[in-house]
């Protein structure tokens, strides 16, 4: 079954350095999205990505946050300046078309600011 | 924007118990609901989804029912068993505008089933 990739699993970064965390999403896919999850509490909606831009971004998603597909496969989040409390899990998701109702979401990358 | 509300936050059963989690969202354009199990620091599982057309549908032992009059939905799980311990998230689909697609989840419920 085709899988949606996350690469790190893990990465420690020190407080106001750049991330940038890398996602190869299904192949057939046209719909991506980003989520993060902090210890404990529930997935957050971050930014969804369409046609090679974004779709909609939360309020969490300010202007530390970037999104790129740069070459076709994968679609990266970067954050600029992480701040402690940036440290969660985030995941990459992806959907196939319009009419698929289907996530498929990858591993995750587990962020930890220090 | 949408909001989903997810209670209880925590529930206990006994092996063999059934488990009852509510939800309820406030977009009354949303269409599609899907359940998630979340085990420690994995991904979530999506393990039974319902669509605004649909009242109930079930798979095995889990059961899903929708009232969108009440803008509300509810997951079933009859005979529990020590491994459907976990977190689990019920999640509302975005049907308006640029939220077409997005995923709004509830805060999770964290269920033990005791041998």
């Amino acid at each position: 079954e085709p899988e949606v990739t996350q690469t790190p699993s893990h990465q420690v970064t020190q407080m106001g350095q750049e991330v940038i965390l890398r996602c190869v999403p299904i192949s057939n896919h046209l719909y991506f999205y980003w989520y993060r999850q902090i210890l404990g509490q529930k997935v957050e909606f971050l930014v969804s990505f369409y046609n090679n831009e974004i779709s909609e971004k939360s309020e969490i998603f300010d202007d530390q946050f970037s999104v790129e597909r740069p070459d076709g496969s994968n679609f990266t989040l970067k954050i600029r300046s992480t701040k402690l409390e940036d440290s969660a899990m985030y995941f990459c998701a992806s959907r196939r078309d319009r009419g698929d109702y289907g996530y498929t979401f990858g591993s995750g990358t587990r962020l930890t600011v220090v | 924007g949408e909001n989903v509300e997810q209670h209880p936050s925590t529930l206990s059963v006994q092996e063999g118990d059934s488990a009852v989690i509510k939800c309820t969202y406030s977009d009354s354009a949303s269409n599609y609901f899907p359940w998630y199990k979340q085990e420690l620091g994995k991904r979530p599982q999506l393990i039974i989804d319902i669509r605004s057309n649909v009242g109930e549908k079930k798979d095995q032992r889990i059961a899903v029912t929708l009232n969108k009059t009440a803008k509300h939905f509810s997951l079933h799980i009859t005979e529990t068993q020590p491994e459907d311990s976990a977190v689990y998230f019920c999640a509302a689909w975005g049907a308006g505008g640029t939220s077409y697609g997005k995923l709004t989840f509830g805060q999770g419920t964290i269920l033990t089933v005791h041998p």
